[in-house]
């Protein structure tokens, strides 16, 4: 079975500032799919970001960027210059492909942003 | 569009009564899924729909009974909850089930079970 551990339950950093968020899992395929996923306190979830593990480039959607290590199987997530709207709850989360979408969760990293 | 919308948002019921919670989508996705999240933890996968036809049920008591009468729509039917059965009931859904495809989330039912 895979797991995916969040190391760090609550982080705060100031506006404009860059923090970083990590995030390992297990597992024995080799062919997988990660993903960060932002669960704002009015609780939608919101897809940040998402890799292929076949793909060596690391992802990136504006402010946000993965550093995918996949010998070292982590898979961290930086967010530059932070804003007040990234005050969040954030899931680090892993699939395996033709396992029909079956999608499973870190714990969870509380992110509070200060002005 | 890649909306995914939730009825109803709250969600009351004692243990003896039935009600059924509701999701739709309509950009064509093919996978629809329940997740259950408690207070400050991450989503469980509760059942996974491909091509409107059940194919994960994670072992979730049989008070709870998912429906898929259409691509469009999900329903879970609630029948003699706990307490313990109150929390976040998440919906999503994806493009193809037989792929690792993004999965986009409703805005959930809060759930609560007196």
């Amino acid at each position: 079975a895979q797991t995916v551990t969040q190391s760090q339950p609550e982080m705060s950093v100031q506006e404009a500032e860059t923090v970083t968020l990590s995030c390992t899992y297990d597992t024995s395929e080799n062919n997988y799919y990660l993903f960060w996923y932002k669960q704002p306190p009015s609780r939608q979830m919101i897809l940040v970001i998402r890799q292929e593990a076949y793909k060596q480039q690391n992802a990136t959607e504006n402010r946000f960027s993965v550093n995918f290590q996949k010998a070292a199987k982590s898979f961290s997530l930086k967010i530059s210059d932070s804003q007040l709207g990234d005050t969040a709850m954030y899931f680090c989360a892993f699939m395996k492909p033709y396992n029909n979408n079956d999608m499973r969760f870190g714990a969870g990293t509380r992110l509070t942003v200060k002005p | 569009d890649t909306e995914v919308t939730q009825t109803p948002k709250h969600l009351v019921m004692g243990m003896t009564n039935k009600k059924s919670l509701k999701c739709e989508q309509h950009m064509g996705h093919r996978a629809m899924y329940w997740y259950k999240q408690k207070a400050k933890k991450p989503p469980e996968l509760m059942f996974v729909y491909s091509y409107e036809k059940l194919s994960i049920n994670e072992s979730v008591p049989s008070r709870f009974s998912p429906e898929c009468p259409n691509s469009s729509l999900l329903n879970l039917h609630l029948h003699a909850l706990q307490p313990e059965d109150s929390a976040l009931y998440l919906c999503a859904s994806s493009q193809d089930p037989s792929w690792a495809d993004t999965q986009y989330f409703g805005p959930g039912t809060r759930l609560t079970v007196l």
